[in-house]
């Protein structure tokens, strides 16, 4: 299975703009890159996916380098609810298998 | 409203007691997990079922047990063999990729 690599941590002042990076330098081809967000004492919710091209939604966007092998999701503006754990996971087209690592801790500052 | 449910939300027990924790999802999904998290910590998968009536193991199974007898229930059985039952344990649905995964609220289990 490709693993993801993330900071454990980062920091944001509200309102304004966060980049989460992850590093997938494993991806294979086909392998779509997701992304989960936990608030605390939540279970996991669905903010993000994408396969190649950029992908924007009312939650975030999600900027995919050329080569594939690293990401960033982008929360164009920060709020006190966006603090959370940010999960990068690649999933295999097809699969019902994810794999969740210990991902980002988001804080965000009033 | 379409969604997961798992209950209850909390669940206290006492050490060597079997303990099941429910999940249903109204979704018609075909996929579901259970998932276990400790503090500080990402998720585990503990079993997954792609389809009725089948299921198979994730990374820490042991000491758990599951079924799948309906597309909409998922089960999962705690049992007296786990050696650290305290937990949050999250339940989870989804269509295979590229479709996202939904989530139910979580039950948080103390074993004392």
């Amino acid at each position: 299975d490709a693993k993801t690599t993330q900071p454990n941590s980062m920091e944001s002042n509200e309102e304004e703009p966060v980049h989460l990076p992850c590093n997938h330098s494993t991806i294979s081809g086909t392998d779509y890159i997701h992304w989960y967000r936990q608030l605390p004492s939540q279970g996991p919710e669905y903010v993000i996916h994408g396969l190649t091209s950029n992908v924007n939604n009312r939650m975030a966007s999600l900027a995919i380098a050329e080569d594939r092998k690293s990401s960033t999701l982008i929360l164009h503006r920060a709020t006190l609810r966006d603090a959370a754990v940010y999960y990068c996971i690649l999933i295999p087209p097809g699969t019902y298998k994810y794999i969740f690592g210990t991902g980002t801790r988001l804080k965000v500052l009033a | 409203d379409g969604g997961i449910t798992q209950s209850p939300k909390y669940l206290f027990r006492k050490e060597g007691q079997n303990v099941t924790l429910s999940c249903e999802q109204n979704l018609n999904h075909d996929a579901m997990y259970w998932y276990r998290q400790d503090p500080g910590q990402g998720l585990r998968l503990i079993y997954y079922s792609q389809i009725v009536n089948d299921f198979q193991k994730g990374d820490i199974a042991e000491g758990y047990s599951v079924s799948r007898e309906k597309k909409e229930s998922f089960p999962l059985t705690v049992t007296s063999a786990q050696k650290n039952p305290t937990a949050f344990y999250l339940c989870a649905s989804s269509i295979p990729s590229p479709g996202s995964t939904f989530f139910g609220q979580g039950t948080r289990l103390t074993v004392v």
